[in-house]
């Protein structure tokens, strides 16, 4: 099973500040099958990205995916409040499906 | 609009038998994969697998394969999530999940979630 592991824990950002999150693989992801969701506080999951860095329908330019192989990153250019959330990065190349463990975006 | 509704929160004990359900609206329920995400509270997402309505072929995760069974109702558009032997640990957020007509793995549409709770 390819492990995922997010770093940091914990993004403390300002509005208008740029915010990088990482998601690293345990081995390399197939044909860049990576997506990235956002989890608001009682919500359900929302696709972000997905095929490393094609933006889901409605997903505001300011996020943006990048990576292949092993590493991988979600941009926020410039964060506003209502980015509060838990960030999960998730690969569906290789059979068990499997996410991070996510990222928490706190706003400053 | 695709939409995914999900019934609504169960509270059950150990050892006892439980089907949550799933109906898709908006779309052509039986051409698109569905599928299965648990969550426990306070953690992170799971893969539990998916089926395809036309035929209900199924893929499940190792991790869950044996502890529980999907099925689907195509005259109602509604995909089911089942436990014959509940288990305090089944205590979760359970998402159902709508991959693109490509069949991708990624999650393109979600229910609002369904929590279960086991104790006793």
């Amino acid at each position: 099973e390819i492990v995922l592991t997010q770093s940091p824990g914990t993004l403390s950002l300002s509005p208008g500040e740029r915010g990088t999150l990482s998601c690293r693989a345990s081995q390399s992801v197939s044909s860049s099958s990576l997506a990235w969701y956002q989890q608001k506080p009682g919500q359900a999951p929302r696709l972000l990205i997905y095929g490393a860095s094609s933006r889901a329908t409605g997903i505001p330019d300011r996020f943006s995916g990048s990576g292949s192989g092993t590493d991988f990153t979600l941009t926020i250019s410039r964060l506003e409040p209502e980015d509060l959330a838990f960030y999960y990065c998730q690969q569906y190349g290789t059979s068990p499906w499997t996410f991070g463990q996510g990222t928490k975006v706190e706003i400053k | 609009e695709v939409q995914l509704v999900q019934s609504g929160a169960e509270v059950k004990k150990p050892g006892e038998s439980l089907k949550i359900s799933c109906k898709g609206s908006g779309y052509s329920f039986t051409t698109y994969w569905i599928g299965w995400v648990r969550q426990v509270p306070g953690k992170g997402l799971e893969w539990i697998g998916i089926i395809y309505p036309g035929d209900s072929d199924t893929q499940y995760s190792p991790s869950f394969q044996g502890q529980v069974t999907f099925s689907v109702d195509k005259s109602t558009s509604t995909a089911y999530l089942q436990w014959s032997n509940l288990k305090a640990s089944d205590t979760a957020m359970y998402y159902c999940a709508r991959l693109p007509f490509d069949g991708s793995g990624y999650w393109s549409y979600w229910g609002q979630g369904t929590l279960i709770t086991v104790s006793s």
